[in-house]
């Protein structure tokens, strides 16, 4: 099956500064999604980006479909993006989301 | 609202019981799910289903059953014969993307716990 493998594992910002987590996959996806998973494990959806570029606020993210991989840019980062943020995929001919392991990031004041 | 809620937030059961969590949407999607989320791990797929009284298993379906009777619920059965059912599990739904991809959404989710 399709592999999707997130980097850094672990990232400590402070606040105020910026950042760029990774999401690599093994396969041609028809759908990839971004998650943030809150303290109470809430999962928010962040975007729906099987290719191309979005914004929101804050957080955009890009993914190069012909390359396999996805970044999602966090700037000016506040102590509540603390969380695990988490790529997700679907192979072409599948139903199933495929999680990568998270990226955990924590926001210091 | 819409959304999709799961009840209870905490359960607590003892080994050899089973138990049932419950998922409830109202948002008109098709497509249901069941994942399992164990400490420092992604999200693990245990069932799905993608219309009403048809589901399919997922990753890891051992020792979970589900139904799918009506197109707003998608319970699912932890029972005695699943060996480590600790764990926090998640509902989602999801809507047809007109591109021919699925947006998933979650639920606030269940933690069981056995002891």
């Amino acid at each position: 099956g399709i592999q999707v493998e997130q980097s850094p594992p672990d990232l400590i910002l402070q606040e105020g500064a910026n950042s760029t987590l990774r999401c690599n996959f093994s396969d041609s996806v028809n759908n990839l999604q971004w998650f943030h998973q809150n303290p109470w494990g809430q999962l928010i959806n962040l975007f729906y980006i099987p290719s191309g570029t979005k914004q929101n606020g804050r957080l955009s993210a890009t993914t190069v479909a012909t390359e396999r991989y996805s970044l999602l840019y966090i700037s000016s980062s506040q102590t509540t993006d603390s969380g695990v943020y988490f790529c997700a995929v679907i192979q072409g001919g599948s139903e199933k989301l495929v999680f990568g392991k998270g990226t955990k990031l924590t926001v210091n004041p | 609202d819409g959304g999709i809620t799961q009840s209870p937030k905490y359960l607590f059961r003892k080994e050899g019981q089973n138990v049932t969590l419950s998922c409830e949407q109202n948002l008109n999607h098709d497509a249901m799910y069941w994942y399992r989320q164990d400490p420092g791990q992604g999200l693990r797929l245990i069932y799905y289903s993608q219309i009403v009284n048809d589901f399919q298993k997922g990753d890891i379906a051992e020792g979970y059953s589900v139904s799918r009777e009506k197109k707003e619920s998608f319970p699912l059965t932890v029972t005695s014969a699943q060996k480590n059912p600790t764990a926090f599990y998640l509902c989602a739904s999801s809507i047809l993307i007109g591109t021919g991809g699925h947006e998933q959404y979650f639920g606030p989710g269940t933690r069981l716990t056995v002891t």
